[in-house]
């Protein structure tokens, strides 16, 4: 069974810094290009960033450039969202997913707050 | 940055009426269209991809058409679990962008 575990969340005072991860299983990770998708309460989709398999494609939302950075470690599995200079409007659930759409995480909030 | 537009906002259907949903680009993604299902406190889940391929288990009764501008999911017979928000995304170019979602609720 594939399963995406996000963590990391939490509150940060605007200006603030967090890092997500993302942990995969019953998929070979390495395999697969995988994004960050956020929803902001009550709200809809907006599609965050891209990372290739091997790290050497990034593609980030407009409003996120220069703030957040997409990494991944194939050996552990994992993907990371580092995100800087937090802002009230990235308040918002954080999934990761597979980029075909086909495997999310169950989410992580992310409350920018002072 | 492509646009999509969804309509209608909100359907009012009862179990075991057709549903129809629609979702129109500002440009053309080509067959480059998928949908989603979301229930709340949920992830989305993946319905339909290349504008009319059904994801992995998802039933029959689920059917994406269209290409260019212009798509329709299809719900043939809505069930009880199928009462949820829907939403479309391309994915031509970046950024990918997803569609307002339309609800579709219980009459």
């Amino acid at each position: 069974e594939v399963q995406l575990v996000e963590s990391g969340g939490g509150l940060v005072q605007p200006g603030g810094s967090l890092r997500l991860s993302c942990a995969a299983s019953g998929l070979t990770f390495s395999s697969y290009w995988m994004t960050w998708v956020r929803q902001a309460p009550g709200k809809g989709l907006e599609w965050v960033a891209n990372i290739n398999q091997d790290e050497s494609l990034k593609y980030y939302v407009d409003s996120v450039k220069g703030r957040f950075t997409l990494a991944r470690d194939n050996a552990r599995n994992s993907l990371y969202l580092q995100m800087n200079s937090l802002r009230a409007e990235d308040t918002a659930v954080y999934y990761c997913a597979t980029v075909n759409g086909g495997f999310w995480g169950q989410g992580t909030l992310v409350t920018v707050s002072s | 940055e492509i646009v999509l537009t969804q309509s209608p906002a909100t359907l009012s259907l009862s179990p075991g009426e057709r549903a129809t949903l629609s979702c129109r680009a500002s440009q053309s993604v080509s067959s480059y269209l998928a949908w989603y299902q979301q229930k709340p406190g949920q992830a989305p889940r993946l319905l339909i991809y290349d504008a009319s391929n059904r994801a992995t288990g998802i039933p029959a009764r689920f059917s994406g058409s269209g290409s260019g501008t212009d798509f329709t999911l299809t719900i043939s017979s809505l069930e009880p679990e199928d009462f949820a928000v829907y939403y479309c995304q391309q994915r031509t170019n970046w950024p990918w962008t997803f569609g307002q979602g339309t609800k579709v609720e219980i009459k």
